[in-house]
């Protein structure tokens, strides 16, 4: 079936540094890309809209320029989150739309568990 | 603006006894679908079910079912022979329109298989 790669699962970094998270398509071409964020015992917001070559769209409240998102293949989307803060510590979770699989076909990357110290 | 509610937070249930966990939808877009995912504790997002709202029969797939009531806008997904390992978070989802367009979750359940 359709396989979506996350890297890191995990990932510690210090207050005011960048971290990029990565996901991979792996056996399939995934147009557009979700990001999701979710907080512990919450569930998973909507970040934003990657569309590969254009321009995502982000969900009201996301800043943008916090968190850079580049879909330049349409095997890969990447999450920078830049200038991290102890608040962006969360579980980020990528997926794409696999529509070879029909209406129900979304497959999701395994996360990544961010803390900022 | 579409909403998905969970109204259990926790359930429990004795292990090989059935469970439904509860799911509404509020949308007045006649083309949508609805998801089960199982989210245990590494992470994952596991597909469970899928139910579009064109769909005539409740969607079943093995020990999961999935009870679409369209009038009264709920999809319950009932777990039968509960297993130790279905011990996880529950996510219902709706997907609006389009088959690319974005998943839109409840707030869960913990679900808790009890030996």
């Amino acid at each position: 079936g359709a396989v979506v790669s996350q890297h890191p699962s995990r990932v510690i970094c210090k207050s005011g540094t960048s971290v990029k998270i990565e996901c991979r398509s792996l056996d399939f071409q995934a147009t557009t890309m979700f990001w999701y964020r979710q907080f512990p015992k919450q569930s998973l917001m909507l970040m934003a809209t990657s569309n590969e070559g254009s321009k995502a769209t982000y969900e009201q409240g996301v800043e943008k320029d916090k968190f850079l998102i580049n879909h330049a293949s349409l095997t890969l989307s990447t999450l920078t989150v830049t200038s991290a803060h102890p608040e962006d510590s969360s579980f980020y979770i990528c997926s794409a739309k696999d529509t070879g699989m029909g209406d129900y076909g979304y497959t999701f990357g395994s996360g990544t568990r961010l803390t900022v110290v | 603006a579409q909403k998905i509610t969970q109204t259990q937070p926790g359930m429990f249930v004795q292990e090989k006894e059935a469970v439904t966990l509860d799911c509404t939808y509020d949308t007045s877009d006649p083309s949508y679908g609805l998801f089960w995912y199982k989210q245990p504790s590494s992470g994952e997002m596991i597909f469970l079910i899928y139910q579009g709202s064109y769909d005539q029969q409740n969607a079943t797939e093995g020990r999961y079912s999935l009870n679409f009531q369209k009038a009264r806008k709920s999809a319950n997904l009932v777990i039968s022979a509960s297993q130790l390992g279905d011990s996880a978070m529950y996510f219902c989802a709706m997907r609006l329109g389009g088959s690319a367009r974005q998943l839109t979750f409840g707030s869960g359940t913990q679900l808790t298989v009890l030996p």
